[in-house]
């Protein structure tokens, strides 16, 4: 059965450093999508892409963030300038279309420590 | 985006059924109603979704009230690996919403 991967699955860095976090959505699926979930917190959601633009994005990704899909199979979240609030897991997930009907598919995450 | 409410948590014995509701007065007429799960330390999961009719799949079934303003997420025998948080979600031309969901425990 298809799945999300997601790379690393746990990233330590120091604050202030960059950080790309690296997805693998299913491969016939056109919309992506990151959230992030602070420990003991609820899942948010912070932007979805579709044909290579955002099509959302949250308050929470302000212009430190950035997506992008640098060829036919990855999706990347990068995070230029990390702050210690920054540390939480981010799931990105996929769906075949944005469509009301379809489900959204999750990695199993990337756990970010920010120290 | 019209919110959901659940309980915050449920408890239920292994291999007995287990009904999760969900509350959604505000639901809009194209809001499909979406549950997923998350089990500890992983991703969510997607379980089941409907619009206006009951919705069986392999892994539960959904059964929504005539006015649309509840649903039931039904497991119909609960297995240990089936304890996590459940999250009941309306879903219209946006983002998924997760609220705080309702924390299952299964007991052996």
């Amino acid at each position: 059965e298809p799945e999300v991967t997601q790379t690393p699955s746990h990233q330590v860095t120091q604050m202030g450093q960059e950080v790309i976090l690296r997805c693998v959505p299913i491969s016939n699926h056109l919309y992506f999508y990151w959230y992030r979930q602070i420990l003991g917190q609820k899942v948010e959601f912070l932007v979805s892409f579709y044909n290579n633009e955002i099509s959302e994005k949250s308050e929470i990704f302000d212009d430190q963030f950035s997506v992008e899909r640098p060829d036919g199979s990855n999706f990347t979240l990068k995070i230029r300038s990390t702050k210690l609030e920054d540390s939480a897991m981010y799931f990105c997930a996929s769906s075949p279309s944005g469509s009301p009907r379809n489900e959204q598919f999750f990695g199993p995450g990337t756990r970010l420590t920010v120290l | 985006d019209a919110k959901t409410t659940q309980p915050n948590s449920m408890e239920s014995n292994e291999e007995e059924p287990v009904h999760l509701p969900c509350n959604h007065s505000t639901i809009s007429g194209t809001d499909y109603i979406h549950w997923y799960r998350q089990l500890p330390s992983q991703g969510p999961e997607y379980v089941i979704h409907g619009l206006t009719s009951n919705v069986n799949n392999r892994m539960a079934s959904l059964a929504i009230a005539e006015d649309r303003k509840s649903s039931t997420l039904i497991l119909h025998r609960a297995t240990l690996r089936d304890a996590a948080v459940y999250y009941c979600i309306l879903k219209g031309n946006t983002p998924l919403v997760f609220g705080k969901g309702t924390r299952l425990s299964v007991i052996a």
